[in-house]
């Protein structure tokens, strides 16, 4: 069975600070990964995904994800937070075919000024 | 763009009511799901289908039903409300890409958020 686990429901940073948001992973065969952003009051965006091929996943505003397996882990980075990047963010994962998706507790982002 | 829609972002209704949550995609896509989210949970699947007429049990189908009569609408069915179903809830869409292993990004509505009273 698949299963994710965030660490942390709340990480607070400063604008302009490095954002680093945990996943870790379990799953019995190679997982495609997911995160997802959810701003107030909407559904949930797709961020990025890793389905196969290179281990560093770049998505949509300026995020990034890597795939380690040795760690099962899939933390979601961004250089420089922005104000605009306070929001939820859920990791996912799923063994393929037609698994269904896996999603985790979920981070809440804060960014101060 | 995928465009899903649902039918209410706001709905109230009594303990006992049968409530009806649609949900549509213009994109043409095979598989849809329904979702509830509530804090601290994150999301969990209550059902989802992978064709017309098709459905499958999720990880907490029990108080609700589906119904796919047409490939883009995918309608979620609450018999007898409960006040322990105030929640959000999501539903999605997806493509059954082979290429990816058949996993294809889901695409969510912007949800409903209901409240049994």
């Amino acid at each position: 069975a698949q299963s994710v686990t965030q660490l942390g429901s709340h990480v607070s940073v400063s604008e302009g600070a490095l954002v680093l948001l945990r996943c870790n992973y379990s799953s019995s065969v190679p997982p495609y990964l997911f995160w997802y952003v959810q701003y107030p009051n909407q559904g949930l965006q797709l961020l990025l995904k890793y389905t196969t091929g290179a281990t560093l996943v770049k998505g949509i505003n300026g995020f990034e994800a890597e795939f380690k397996k040795s760690e099962t882990s899939f933390h979601l980075t961004k250089p420089s937070a922005h104000m605009s990047d306070a929001a939820e963010y859920f990791c996912a994962v799923s063994e393929g075919g037609y698994s269904t998706l896996t999603f985790g507790k979920g981070t809440m982002l804060l960014v101060s000024p | 763009d995928v465009k899903v829609t649902q039918s209410s972002r706001y709905l109230v209704k009594r303990t006992g009511e049968k409530v009806f949550l649609e949900c549509v995609q213009d994109m043409d896509h095979e598989n849809m799901f329904w979702y509830r989210q509530d804090p601290g949970l994150g999301l969990r699947l209550i059902y989802f289908s992978y064709d017309v007429k098709m459905k499958e049990k999720g990880d907490i189908p029990e108080g609700y039903s589906v119904s796919r009569e047409k490939k883009e609408r995918f309608s979620l069915i609450l018999e007898s409300a409960s006040t322990n179903q105030t929640s959000m809830y999501l539903c999605a869409s997806s493509s059954h890409n082979a290429l990816a292993g058949g996993t294809d990004t889901q695409y969510f509505g912007p949800g409903t958020r209901l409240t049994v009273l």
